[in-house]
């Protein structure tokens, strides 16, 4: 158990919806990464908060946003899901911001799927 | 555009053998880190290793090290006395040195390493 916990574990949804998937970072980290695992596009890093400030950006799509909250959990929203949105998505957390030298923490993802 | 490269989708090695799992990028950045990752079948992620690029030597955790090649943008890593607990989907991962931004943190795309008893 790596001591973040994302909800829900898994989430059926239509085309067109909006979704909100939570991440709770282990106690003391600061920062949070986003990932989206699917069979198209293999592993994506899409993006990373620090003590509730946007960090970087990676491939994340416009339709998708995130951010943290002031207790450091953080929620990533998902809207107009396309079918090729369907992927498992991770949240990491690391105990501070700095780039590669920090160890990330995974969850255990959620499963999304989109009918 | 940086990319990384995983040659082999799957490997196989006998119990207490030792393997290794292959690895390229390619970038035009000095300085980054590397890793490889680790995703059982319970499908958490787990790092195994990392490499500082700027450090000539490999890393090293146990059971796993790596050689880490700069000049030939090679980074392999080698599993020694291979346990059944192994078997998973390996990712080497590249990542940018930059703190913020659009920095750069991409995956390749996994050798699936069979263990066998």
């Amino acid at each position: 158990d790596s001591g973040v916990t994302q909800t829900p574990k898994h989430l059926i949804t239509a085309t067109g919806q909006r979704v909100t998937l939570r991440c709770s970072p282990r106690s003391g980290d600061l920062s949070v990464y986003w990932y989206q695992q699917s069979l198209d596009q293999g592993l994506q890093f899409l993006i990373h908060y620090y003590n509730g400030e946007e960090r970087a950006k990676g491939n994340i799509l416009e339709r998708f946003s995130a951010q943290q909250f002031p207790d450091l959990h953080s929620e990533l929203n998902l809207s107009s899901l396309e079918l090729g949105d369907s992927a498992l998505y991770f949240c990491a957390s690391s105990v501070a911001g700095l780039a590669g030298s920090d160890t990330q923490y995974f969850g255990p993802g959620t499963r999304l799927t989109v009918l | 555009a940086q990319t990384v490269t995983q040659s082999q989708p799957e490997m196989s090695v006998q119990e207490a053998e030792t393997v290794t799992l292959s690895c390229t990028y390619d970038t035009s950045e000095s300085d980054y880190y590397l890793f490889w990752y680790k995703q059982p079948p319970s499908r958490q992620m787990i790092l195994v290793i990392r490499q500082e690029a700027y450090k000539q030597q490999n890393a090293t955790e146990n059971r796993f090290s790596v050689n880490f090649q700069k000049a030939a943008k090679s980074f392999s890593l080698k599993i020694s006395d291979s346990q059944l607990g192994d078997a998973a989907m390996y990712f080497c991962a590249y990542r940018s040195a930059r703190g913020s931004g659009t920095y750069k943190y991409i995956f390749g795309t996994g050798t699936r390493l069979k263990v066998l008893a």
